[in-house]
Formats: C-alpha cells, sequence, structure tokens
C-alpha cells in the first residue's frame, strides 16, 4: 500500500507569491494534519481535517488555509510568502480524527522562500 | 514555557553504549504519549507509543512518570542506524500532537 503522497518535493517562490501543496493520505484514512517544521525545530501544528471539516488549527496567520477533498486528499494553501515560510511542510493522515491515533507522516514538501 | 521540552542535545555516543532521552511536558491534561524519530531531511516516523505502565520494544523502552510529568526514552547496544533526532510527542486528546523540538542522537563508530 502507499503511503502519505505529498507534491510537490521541493519549491522555490518569491515572497509575496502564492504556493499550493498538496497531500494524498494513506488509503482508509480519513484525517489528514499539516505540519511546518522549520530547521532545527519539531513540528508546528497547521491544520487537521477530517471527514471534510477543519478540525483544528494552530497558531498561523489567516494567510494559511487548506481544504480536505470528497476522497481525502488535501491542499494546503499560503499567500503572500514571506521569508520566514521556508520551511518544511509535513502531510500526516490518520485513521480517525482522534489525536492519540498514530501519524503516518509524508516526505514533506521543502519550500523555500526567497 | 514550551509545552514539550526535551534534552537540547546533540548526543554523541560509541557504538554499544546505552544512551537515555528526556522530555517533560507541561500540561496534566496531556493524555498520551509518543516518541518519533527523524533521519536527516526526511519525515517523522512512530518509533514507539508510551505507556503508564512502561513499555519495551527491542533495545528501546519508554517510561512514563505522570506525577513529574516526564518521559524518558532509554536506547540500549546503541547501533549506527540509531543517529536520528529523537521527539517527543504528547497530546490532550481533542488537540493535536505537540512535538518537542527533537534531541540528536549520533553514535560513533
Amino acid at each position: 500500500d502507499a503511503g502519505v503522497t505529498q507534491s510537490p518535493t521541493h519549491l522555490i517562490k518569491t515572497r509575496g507569491q502564492h504556493v499550493t501543496l498538496r497531500c494524498s493520505p494513506i488509503s482508509g484514512h480519513k484525517s489528514v494534519s499539516w505540519y511546518q517544521q522549520v530547521l532545527g525545530q519539531g513540528p508546528q501544528f497547521i491544520f487537521q481535517y477530517y471527514e471534510k471539516e477543519e478540525r483544528g488549527r494552530g497558531n498561523f496567520p489567516d494567510r494559511f488555509s487548506a481544504r480536505q477533498f470528497p476522497n481525502y486528499s488535501s491542499e494546503l494553501n499560503v499567500n503572500a510568502l514571506l521569508l520566514g515560510d521556508s520551511a518544511l511542510y509535513l502531510c500526516a493522515s490518520s485513521l480517525e480524527g482522534v489525536n492519540f491515533s498514530p501519524l503516518h507522516f509524508g516526505n514533506g514538501t521543502r519550500l523555500t522562500v526567497t | 514555557r514550551k509545552e514539550v521540552e526535551q534534552d537540547p542535545g546533540p548526543f554523541n555516543v560509541p557504538e554499544g553504549a546505552t544512551v537515555a532521552f528526556n522530555c517533560t511536558y507541561s500540561n496534566s491534561a496531556s493524555q498520551s504519549f509518543f516518541w518519533y524519530r527523524q533521519d536527516c531531511r526526511k519525515e517523522p516516523k512512530l518509533l514507539m507509543s508510551v505507556y503508564s505502565s512502561g513499555n519495551e520494544d527491542g533495545r528501546f523502552t519508554a517510561q512514563l512518570n505522570r506525577a513529574s510529568q516526564y518521559i524518558s526514552l532509554l536506547i540500549r547496544d546503541s547501533k549506527l542506524s540509531d543517529s536520528a533526532t529523537y521527539l517527543c510527542v504528547v497530546n490532550r486528546g481533542n488537540t493535536p500532537l505537540v512535538f518537542g523540538k527533537g534531541t540528536r542522537l549520533s553514535v560513533i563508530a
């Protein structure tokens, strides 16, 4: 079975641009979470979706938005990119929407903002 | 104070050594606890859940002390392949997982 897949793997954008990151969960998993990991730090929670509804949102500005599609895949959108948005963006899926379910992470999208 | 704090590392140990990582959490309502492993420039992967009674998986032993809000991970007989960053993770049930900053381990031949 395929694991969590994310695209693209790497991305370079300039300040002010917009970016869309994509994620496909493990087959049968209905919950998708997004995390941002800056170099030298642990992953920071951005969003969680379960059954296409937002279940949680971390302390990120409104420039960050996400959605989940009927097939449970998800997109993370970031508008008006800042240099500080440069990070590894991780998508994780879990079987259920409850947060003690283990998370299965994708390989991540490495975003560089110049 | 951060919700999850870990030894900053790095820990540089010889092969065969025993190494222990500590983690403290600030929210007494935390319910679930995990250790994740992250290799350089890779995604985090679940290493093991941490149960109240402590649990062991091969060379790895995890302990939880709810009274002190403290979690530990012990690695015995370290292998070169154990070199990675170890992330302490907690949650409070209906909240997302909170990750520590991670502790870097280098096992040296």
